[in-house]
């Protein structure tokens, strides 16, 4: 069966330390992955998407990097966080029958 | 560019009361629409899509959205709200050839006992 996996589920870290969520796909090949965030309130905010290994294509300049060092494995990053990047981050995949699924999410806080 | 609207921040009903959650787009073309729901703390899950066809179409959870080209408008209804309804309510374009969805900005179900 097709599944994502993303964790942690939770994470509260302080400012200036690094950051590293996961998110796998399991039962598909070649996915199209897609990193978001969403702050309290608001919508949902396209970070990264990856159309293959190794290619990232960044739709906002921050804090962030992500990268997709196996085929269904991306990784989001930060060297130094901020406060600003506290928010619920979530993995999806875009299905070959159209639409997209979505893990569970990562409620990180930065303090 | 495309956008989508999803007018209503917030709606409140009642529990059994009908439901209609509104989503008007932009594209130049027919785009592929779809409908999230998402329980706090979760992530979000597909309670429906149009892609072509039939402009009434069917969900999980007893929902429906109508496809109306004329108007520009995906709206969402559900013909007698339950208690776990509650919960934010996306609505998302793609435009043919895209990988980039484009969501709305939710709009948030209070269901009232």
């Amino acid at each position: 069966s097709q599944t994502i996996h993303q964790w942690p589920a939770t994470l509260v870290q302080p400012v200036g330390s690094p950051l590293s969520l996961e998110c796998t796909v399991e039962g598909t090949s070649n996915p199209n992955l897609y990193w978001y965030r969403q702050a309290a309130g608001r919508g949902l905010q396209l970070l990264f998407y990856s159309v293959g290994i190794g290619q990232i294509s960044s739709e906002v300049p921050q804090n962030l990097s992500a990268s997709r060092p196996q085929d269904r494995q991306f990784i989001l990053s930060s060297k130094k966080l901020l406060l600003s990047d506290s928010g619920f981050y979530l993995c999806a995949w875009r299905l070959e029958a159209g639409g997209y699924t979505f893990g569970s999410g990562t409620r990180l806080t930065v303090v | 560019a495309q956008s989508v609207t999803q007018p209503d921040i917030h709606i409140t009903v009642s529990e059994g009361a009908s439901l209609e959650l509104r989503c008007n787009y932009s594209y130049g073309a027919t785009p592929y629409l779809f409908w999230y729901v998402q329980s706090p703390g979760q992530g979000l899950q597909l309670l429906l899509k149009y892609f072509s066809g039939d402009t009434l179409v069917q969900g999980i959870k007893g929902f429906e959205a109508e496809f109306k080209r004329s108007q520009s408008s995906f709206n969402l209804r559900k013909p007698s709200v339950h208690w776990s309804d509650a919960a934010e309510y996306f609505c998302a374009l793609l435009a043919g050839g895209s990988y980039i969805p484009t969501f709305g900005r939710g709009t948030s179900l209070i269901v009232h006992p």
